[in-house]
Formats: structure tokens, C-alpha cells, sequence
């Protein structure tokens, strides 16, 4: 099963509004990161939190981690109909070779002109 | 700026055919991922390569596998293409420097399989 599971699996709102997606998982992390990708294309980096981090801004981007309860959440402030994307998480678990990271299903962002 | 090219947008090949995809990458990044993404099912491990001809199954791996003859390419091979394999392919690299670090990642082949 996947590691990170976002919540809600789709998020409607209005241009301005603010956007709070969550996500969470089961094992130990090293780190979590957040990623977009706009439809048909690639994903893209968003931000990455560490696990001795509990909050992390870049831009209109908020991210918070909470170890003891094993999740995240992004805050998007005064969305744009440009931040309409899907959204997911991914952890890691360093290991000895592990670049690996488990991606989560995604959550799906509309935002409304 | 960092770039993952993979080689075709779109592919429509039919049950049977041997089928590569093919990734490269241009940021000396030691690991490299390839992912099938299917709609309620997020992204899925296939295989992933730390270093050049040392691979690793992924979550699922049969059906396909993997070729790093250069560092900068990353080859994912369907043996025999099935129905089932119709999706997204997504290709991904990143620096071993520090373990955990952001994945790049390409646009997406878009593989139909008929």
C-alpha cells in the first residue's frame, strides 16, 4: 500500500481562497516532500521538509510536519487559477542506496476564476 | 537548468511488441526512477538504478525491465507489451549526494498499447 495518502482526493475553491491539502503516512521519515503537476505533464519539486523540521515556507507555499501523528499538510495562500494542479506527497526513508521516495495519490486542485 | 528528456510524448505500439522508452538526463544525478502512473492509483515504482548498471525492482516490475549502460540514460523495456501496460510512464533522477533529495522529472510518455 502506498506510503503517503493525501487528503482530500479533490479540493474546489475560488481564486484567492486558501487550499489546505494533507497527507499522511505510516513508517519513519527522513524527509516529506510536496510536488505539482499540471495535466499531462511531469511532476515538479515543490518544497521538502525534514523530519526534525516542523514548518517550512516558500513563497505563498506553508508546509507543515507533524512526526508524532505521521503527517503533512501544504497551505496554498490567495490561490491562482495557474496553482490548479494535482498535489501529492512523497516520503523517504533513508536507507543504505535509497534515493527512493513513496508518492502518495495525489490530491486534485481546482481553483476558480 | 535541470532536464529530464524522455524520447516521446505519445506511443501507440500493439500486444506483443518489445517496446523501449527511453530517459535522459543532463545533472550528473546518480539515480535514476522509472514510474507508471494510472488514474486512482498515484505513482508506482517500476525500477529504480543508483548507479550505472546496477538496477532495483521497484513495486512493480514484472513485464518490464531496465537498461543503464551510461549514467545520463535510463532505459525501460516492455519484453511484450500487454493491454495492461497501457499508462503513463514517467522517468525521474536524482543526486545520491544526499539520500532523500527531490526527483526531477520528464513530461511523461504517454503509452497506449493496442
Amino acid at each position: 500500500s502506498q506510503q503517503g495518502e493525501e487528503d482530500p482526493q479533490a479540493l474546489s475553491i475560488q481564486e484567492g481562497e486558501n487550499a489546505t491539502m494533507n497527507c499522511s503516512y505510516k513508517t519513519s521519515i527522513n524527509n516529506l516532500q510536496w510536488y505539482r503537476q499540471n495535466s499531462g505533464r511531469g511532476l515538479v519539486h515543490l518544497i521538502l521538509i525534514r523530519s526534525n523540521e516542523r514548518e517550512k515556507h516558500s513563497g505563498r507555499l506553508r508546509v507543515t510536519l507533524d512526526t508524532s501523528k505521521k503527517s503533512s499538510s501544504l497551505l496554498i495562500t490567495a490561490s491562482r487559477a495557474a496553482d490548479t494542479a494535482s498535489y501529492f506527497c512523497a516520503t523517504a526513508f533513508v536507507l543504505l542506496n535509497a534515493g527512493k521516495s513513496t508518492f502518495g495519490d495525489g490530491t486534485t486542485l481546482t481553483v476558480k476564476p | 537548468d535541470v532536464k529530464v528528456t524522455q524520447s516521446s510524448r505519445y506511443l501507440v505500439k500493439r500486444t506483443g511488441e518489445k517496446v523501449f522508452l527511453e530517459c535522459v538526463q543532463d545533472m550528473d544525478h546518480e539515480n535514476m526512477f522509472w514510474y507508471r502512473q494510472d488514474p486512482g492509483l498515484g505513482l508506482r515504482l517500476i525500477y529504480f538504478s543508483y548507479d550505472v548498471k546496477m538496477k532495483e525492482k521497484g513495486d512493480i516490475p514484472e513485464g518490464y525491465s531496465v537498461s543503464r549502460e551510461k549514467k545520463e540514460r535510463f532505459s525501460l523495456i516492455l519484453e511484450s507489451a500487454s493491454t495492461n501496460q497501457t499508462s503513463m510512464y514517467l522517468c525521474a533522477s536524482s543526486s545520491l549526494r544526499q539520500a532523500g533529495q527531490p526527483q526531477h522529472f520528464g513530461d511523461g510518455t504517454r503509452l497506449s498499447i493496442l
